[in-house]
């Protein structure tokens, strides 16, 4: 299947301070990613579709300018979390589709677990 | 709306025994369906998907899954555990119309020797 990285794996910072997550598409393009957030022992949720070459389409009670996301490339989808809260730790999962005859199939990168102290 | 429901938020079964996690759906239409399968800090690994035809599906590690529209049910099974299959199951429905993953609450599995 494709693979999808995520960078960094974790990351511990203060409250107040942004942080910044990778996510790349190593062996295809993605006109569209996505992101989710994982709380313990829960599912995912999606958060927003990241479109490359415009804004990002965000769900319902996502705070857009808190999240937010870049698509500079086909192979590379951001997501800064802004003056971050304890609350906001989660696990955050990027997914982009699988490609060529397999659109609907997403293919997740291994998450990156932040913890805002 | 359109939504996925696993029932059984925890399974534990003996190493050896069979294994079959429930998975309900909520959509007019029939979804494309999808078992994923996420080990501790892992990303989530696709174990299988059905889009049409045979409604029994086959996957990755000796799982497979049968749609039976007549329930709106998609249930995960394996004749045999393994240890090694301890994690957390997510069933997933990709809507069409608005171009997403939902995902159920997930079944954490649980293994004994």
């Amino acid at each position: 299947g494709a693979v999808v990285s995520q960078h960094p794996s974790w990351v511990i910072c203060k409250s107040g301070t942004s942080v910044k997550i990778e996510c790349r598409s190593l062996d295809f393009q993605a006109t569209t990613m996505f992101w989710y957030r994982q709380f313990p022992k829960q599912s995912l949720m999606l958060m927003a579709t990241s479109n490359e070459g415009s804004k990002a389409t965000y769900e319902q009670g996502v705070e857009k300018d808190k999240f937010l996301i870049n698509h500079a490339s086909l192979t590379l989808s951001t997501l800064t979390v802004t003056s971050a809260h304890p609350e906001d730790s989660s696990f955050y999962i990027c997914s982009g589709p699988g490609g060529q005859g397999s659109p609907d199939t997403q293919y997740f990168g291994p998450g990156t677990r932040l913890t805002v102290l | 709306a359109q939504s996925v429901t696993q029932p059984d938020i925890h399974i534990t079964v003996s190493e050896g025994a069979s294994l079959e996690l429930r998975c309900n759906y909520s959509y007019g239409a029939t979804p494309y369906l999808f078992w994923y399968v996420q080990s501790p800090g892992q990303g989530l690994q696709l174990l299988l998907k059905y889009f049409s035809g045979d409604t029994l599906v086959q996957g990755i590690k000796g799982f497979e899954a049968e749609f039976k529209r007549s329930q709106s049910s998609f249930n995960l099974r394996k004749p045999s555990v393994h240890w090694s299959d301890a994690a957390e199951y997510f069933c997933a429905a990709f809507i069409q119309g608005a171009q997403k993953l939902v995902f159920g609450q997930g079944t954490r599995l649980t293994i004994n020797p």
